[in-house]
């Protein structure tokens, strides 16, 4: 199994404080890298899907970067709101199955102080 | 809106049924998924489908079948259900290598 991995683990911030964390993976084989967001109650729904060594996508106050070269990927937070609260899930796709596979990380479980 | 929908929010089971998990999508996506979650461990992989009556292994197949006769519904089996397959169950389905879309999960205690 792949090893994914992402830090922290969790993290409270304060309410219109920014944040980021990051997810690592082998940088092998790599053909896309997923951000998804899992609020309690619900289902991941996905942010970003980057494939490009340098990519940036952004949207509203979440944005991510990528660099394939060394394994590793930061989702940023500007003005952290209590909607953002949620646990957020990367998955690259490392396999001979292209796009399609995704290995998730644990996740990082982002609680928002009001 | 893709809609993905699983046959039960909660379920109890008894050791050592057969277990049907049901998964139905509605945007003619050719690739499904079945996960599965528990704490510490996030969301591992059991078998994907990428067209109808074709299945592959994903990370943690043991114990589990899947069925798909229809490119909208993907069925996870549970053969012999054990009390080390309670957890919740996560259905997804994707097309053309975008994101995958959620279902909203089955939680599985099997007694």
């Amino acid at each position: 199994i792949l090893n994914v991995e992402q830090s922290p683990q969790s993290l409270h911030v304060q309410e219109g404080d920014s944040t980021n964390f990051t997810c690592s993976f082998p940088s092998s084989n790599f053909y896309a890298l997923h951000w998804y967001r899992w609020e309690t109650a619900k289902s991941p729904e996905a942010l970003f899907v980057m494939t490009l060594n340098g990519d940036e996508k952004k949207k509203g106050r979440i944005s991510a970067t990528l660099n394939t070269k060394e394994g590793y990927s930061y989702l940023y937070i500007k003005g952290s709101q209590p909607e953002d609260s949620a646990t957020y899930l990367c998955a690259p796709a490392l396999s001979n199955f292209g796009n399609e596979k995704l290995t998730f990380g644990t996740g990082t479980r982002l609680t928002i102080i009001p | 809106d893709v809609k993905v929908t699983q046959s039960s929010r909660y379920l109890v089971k008894r050791t050592g049924e057969k277990v049907f998990l049901e998964c139905v999508q509605d945007m003619d996506h050719e690739n499904m998924f079945w996960y599965r979650q528990d704490p510490g461990l996030g969301l591992r992989l059991i078998y994907f489908s990428y067209d109808v009556k074709m299945k592959e292994k994903g990370d943690i197949p043991e114990g589990y079948s899947v069925s798909r006769e229809k490119k909208e519904r993907f069925s996870l089996i549970l053969e012999s259900a054990s009390t080390n397959q309670t957890s919740m169950y996560l259905c997804a389905s994707s097309t053309g290598g975008v994101w995958q879309y959620f279902g909203p999960g089955t939680r599985l205690t099997v007694t």
